[in-house]
């Protein structure tokens, strides 16, 4: 079974601040992990995904997450946020295949402050 | 940039009534799903899809719920019976390149 913890619900930071949204899972097999951005009214976009291969994965629009199997966190960050940052997060875990279901944290609402 | 698509956009229904929710994945994708999220609560998985079959369902798809690729580009969700509890914003899926991508959804409200 696996499972994702999104640890806040919400994350405020202020324009050119640090940002950083935490992501714990569990899994039972190697795990296949995502960041997906949901902007008001629209889809879930991917932002960043770890598979295999280098720990350290870079994303669209300046984000990174690092995949740490000792920690179990997949947690993601961007050095400076931008107001167009504004969204919800949700990461998620495939556990052990790339075409399984998708288990979902219960997603982080970013607001950026001027 | 191909993407996946998803008619309509909203959705009002009277309770009891089926509705079918429709979605064209990407074109070369061969794993379709479906999820949904209610206000509020977390995307949750409903049923995955592949070589026309069910590949994988979750506790809620119940036989209320089926699936059906009824030609080479549709992809679609049908709730038999509507109950309120089925509102939701239902998101299509499809499968390339280890990722999953998704449609924009449907906003589905049972009165």
């Amino acid at each position: 079974a696996q499972s994702v913890t999104q640890l806040g619900s919400h994350v405020s930071v202020s324009e050119g601040a640090l940002v950083l949204l935490r992501c714990n899972y569990s899994s039972s097999v190697p795990p296949y992990l995502f960041w997906y951005v949901q902007y008001p009214n629209q889809g879930l976009q991917l932002l960043l995904k770890y598979t295999t291969g280098a720990t350290l994965v870079k994303g669209i629009n300046g984000f990174e997450a690092e995949f740490k199997k000792s920690e179990t966190s997949f947690h993601l960050t961007k050095p400076s946020a931008h107001m167009s940052d504004a969204a919800e997060y949700f990461c998620s875990n495939a556990g052990g295949t790339s075409y399984g279901k998708l288990t979902f944290g219960q997603g982080t609402i970013l607001t950026v402050h001027p | 940039e191909p993407e996946v698509t998803q008619t309509p956009s909203h959705q009002v229904t009277q309770m009891g009534q089926e509705v079918i929710l429709r979605c064209v994945p990407i074109s070369n994708h061969l794993y379709f799903y479906w999820y949904r999220q209610i206000l509020g609560q977390k995307v949750e998985f409903l049923v995955s899809f592949y070589n026309n079959e069910i590949s994988e369902k979750s506790e809620i798809f119940d036989d209320q719920f089926s699936v059906e690729r009824p030609d080479g580009s549709n992809f679609t969700l049908k709730i038999r019976s509507t109950k309120l509890e089925d509102s939701a914003m239902y998101f299509c899926a499809s499968m390339g390149e280890e990722t999953q991508y998704f449609g924009p959804g449907t906003r589905l409200l049972v009165l």
